[in-house]
């Protein structure tokens, strides 16, 4: 089956600094990518829709500014968290698809786990 | 606002039991409906799906799950649980039709000796 890569697999910065998440999808080309949140013992909480070569949609109530995301190739996608804060310490989790209809299967990577200290 | 519920936390099945998972949704309309495994160090590992037709759908792993419209639930299940089985099961839904999905708070499953 398709597989989808995060790197790193987990990150602990200091307050302050930015972080840079990947998620890659390995043997396939990803029009959709989906970045999520997931804090412990809660759902999982969409953070925002990237399609390849063009800006994300971010759901509401997620700052923009602060949870950068780029989609630049059909096989990668960057989450940059910028001024972390301890706030920001969650469970980070992309997904991918080959289109954005929900019939198309999504394919979710391992996550990243950020500290932030 | 579209809303996933799983009423339970925790459920702890001994090894070789019948398993269900419950899971109901708020949406006007039916939405498409889904069940994920999450195991630790992996991915979400989609089980099953349902859009439309035979409101019983087989999934991978043995899993089958059963759409109820009357009721709003999709409850998951399977006749004889492995110990293997042990991970956090997520229900989803896409409201839209559209992969933009809201997922459910969980339910781990324990399995007991």
């Amino acid at each position: 089956g398709a597989v989808v890569s995060q790197h790193p697999s987990w990150v602990i910065c200091k307050s302050g600094t930015s972080v840079k998440i990947e998620c890659r999808s390995l043997d396939f080309q990803a029009t959709t990518m989906f970045w999520y949140r997931q804090f412990p013992k809660q759902s999982l909480m969409l953070m925002a829709t990237s399609n390849e070569g063009s800006k994300a949609t971010y759901e509401q109530g997620v700052e923009k500014d602060k949870f950068l995301i780029n989609h630049a190739s059909l096989t990668l996608s960057t989450l940059t968290v910028t001024s972390a804060h301890p706030e920001d310490s969650s469970f980070y989790i992309c997904s991918a698809s080959t289109t954005a209809v929900a019939q198309e299967t999504q394919y979710f990577g391992p996550g990243t786990r950020l500290l932030v200290l | 606002a579209q809303s996933v519920t799983q009423p339970d936390i925790h459920i702890t099945v001994s090894e070789g039991a019948s398993l269900e998972l419950r899971c109901n949704y708020s949406y006007g309309a039916t939405p498409y409906l889904f069940w994920y495994v999450q195991s630790p160090g992996q991915g979400l590992q989609l089980l099953l799906k349902y859009f439309s037709g035979d409101t019983l759908v087989q999934g991978i792993k043995g899993f089958e799950a059963e759409f109820k419209r009357s009721q709003s639930s999709f409850n998951l299940r399977k006749p004889s649980v492995h110990w293997s089985d042990a991970a956090e099961y997520f229900c989803a839904v896409a409201p839209t039709g559209f992969q933009k999905l809201v997922f459910g708070t969980g339910t781990r499953l324990l399995v007991s000796p």
